[in-house]
């Protein structure tokens, strides 16, 4: 089956535009996970949904960051008012919820998003 | 506050030879370790997990070793192959629910 896509691949935007990023998780997967990797930096958390609810939104890094998802599937990241330092591959992963939390996550291919 | 490390950024390692990747903690309530591969431009791709009540995992030429007394974790590659080369990202679960952390990857090279 068809894995985790994210789209758009490359986004390139000028310092204070908004933007979206799209990840559509593998089918059936319950839980969806928001990462970034900034330049030279390793994988950093940013949220958890299960199902539609987002249990954790701890690595969010400020109130112009917000993510929703719906009917269980899409997610939507959005970062407001963008600033250089929001310039990251922001990936997305996917798993079957297990509440013993020894799931596996797979992620998506990325966004790579430019602030310019 | 770095929970999970990687402290060799990179490795170069011989065709045919052994690749071991290293992976340190500092976290006791991690419970469920993973292993990734990252290409340039992709996602990063599972390898290979392993349980806290286990002490090893095996998969084809990919074992996992894990020594929770001394919150150390590896990943032996054998026979290593030139396909290899990536960024190989430890990672770490269980004291922060689902959310993984992750080490700041080592960097393999298989020469041919």
């Amino acid at each position: 089956g068809a894995g985790v896509s994210q789209s758009p691949s490359n986004k390139v935007t000028e310092k204070g535009k908004d933007v979206e990023l799209r990840c559509d998780p593998i089918s059936g997967h319950t839980a969806l996970y928001w990462y970034r990797q900034s330049l030279g930096q390793g994988l950093e958390f940013l949220i958890y949904f299960q199902g539609n609810s987002a249990p954790d939104k701890s690595g969010l890094p400020s109130d112009r960051f917000s993510a929703e998802r719906t009917g269980g599937s899409v997610s939507t990241l959005t970062i407001q008012r963008t600033q250089q330092e929001d310039s990251a591959v922001y990936l997305c992963a996917s798993s079957l919820w297990d509440s013993t939390y020894q799931e596996t996550q797979y992620f998506g291919p990325g966004t790579r998003l430019l602030v310019l | 506050d770095q929970q999970v490390k990687q402290n060799s950024p990179s490795l170069s390692v011989q065709e045919g030879r052994i690749s071991i990747l290293n992976c340190d903690y500092t976290n006791s309530m991690f419970d469920y370790f993973l292993w990734y591969k990252k290409y340039p431009a992709e996602g990063p791709t599972f390898l290979i997990s392993i349980s806290s009540i286990k002490d090893k995992n095996e998969d084809g030429r990919f074992t996992v070793f894990l020594n929770k007394s001394a919150k150390h974790l590896s990943l032996h590659i054998v026979p290593s192959q030139p396909g290899d080369s990536a960024v190989y990202f430890c990672a770490a679960s269980g004291e922060y629910g689902n959310k993984l952390v992750f080490g700041a990857g080592t960097i393999l090279r298989v020469k041919s």
